[in-house]
């Protein structure tokens, strides 16, 4: 039972490029989320699957997609990549567990933007 | 808008010390729930409670306590007698509840997060 997975653990981009992170789940979770971590702000939602179909926009979704590509798995795509979205991104599924929703943490993406 | 603040960026005491984190957070929900995570230097997020708005229980597990209490808005986790592997970041977190009739689907709002270091 591997959790949450993601892919890569680290990569380098430069300004412009674009790439997809990929984060898959094997709990059968309904919902799912990307957050990002930068120093001294904690981490910020950047969108949300509530269920397989359904994306929504979180605090900080400005420069990111999302594709929830079955019940699985969730990506985060950077079209074009800047140096304010060097971060740690991590993902994380849920499910609704005596009323509240219980989330489990990937192992983070460490992603530089030069 | 929830918010949840942590006020201490960084915390350092000596090893055996006891250690105490603020959280204080706003909702306006009345049904909502608060989580610590630990987050040591191997970078992973470690889920160490969650405390639902309608206990206000304290909770002890181990050498960690935590402290919730509504009127002061404010969960706070203590650590007695610190040990150099409880250095890490810790966040506090809260979600609106499921049934609030929001459409929250568990998103987590987090705190800046305290950096503990524990010197042996």
């Amino acid at each position: 039972n591997a959790g949450v997975t993601q892919t890569p653990k680290f990569q380098v981009l430069k300004t412009g490029q674009s790439m997809t992170l990929q984060c898959a789940q094997d709990m059968n979770h309904n919902s799912m989320y990307w957050y990002r971590q930068d120093p001294g702000m904690g981490l910020r939602l950047i969108y949300y699957s509530a269920s397989e179909g359904t994306t929504d926009k979180g605090e900080v979704p400005n420069g990111y997609n999302v594709s929830r590509l079955n019940k699985r798995e969730f990506s985060l795509r950077l079209e074009s990549a800047a140096p304010s979205q060097t971060s740690v991104y991590f993902c994380a599924s849920s499910e609704m567990w005596q009323g509240a929703y219980e989330q489990y943490f990937g192992p983070g993406t460490r992603l530089t933007v030069t | 808008a929830q918010k949840v603040t942590q006020a201490q960026t960084e915390i350092s005491v000596v090893e055996k010390e006891d250690v105490t984190l603020d959280c204080v957070y706003e909702t306006r929900d009345t049904t909502y729930y608060l989580f610590w995570y630990k987050q040591p230097p191997s970078g992973e997020l470690v889920f160490l409670i969650r405390r639902n708005s309608f206990d206000e229980q304290n909770e002890i597990s181990g050498r960690y306590s935590w402290n919730f209490q509504k009127s002061t808005s404010s969960f706070n986790f203590t650590i007695t007698a610190s040990q150099v592997v409880d250095s890490a970041v810790y966040f506090c977190a809260l979600s609106e509840g499921a049934n609030a009739g929001g459409t929250s689907y568990g998103k987590l709002t987090f705190g800046q997060g305290t950096i503990l270091t524990v010197h042996p």
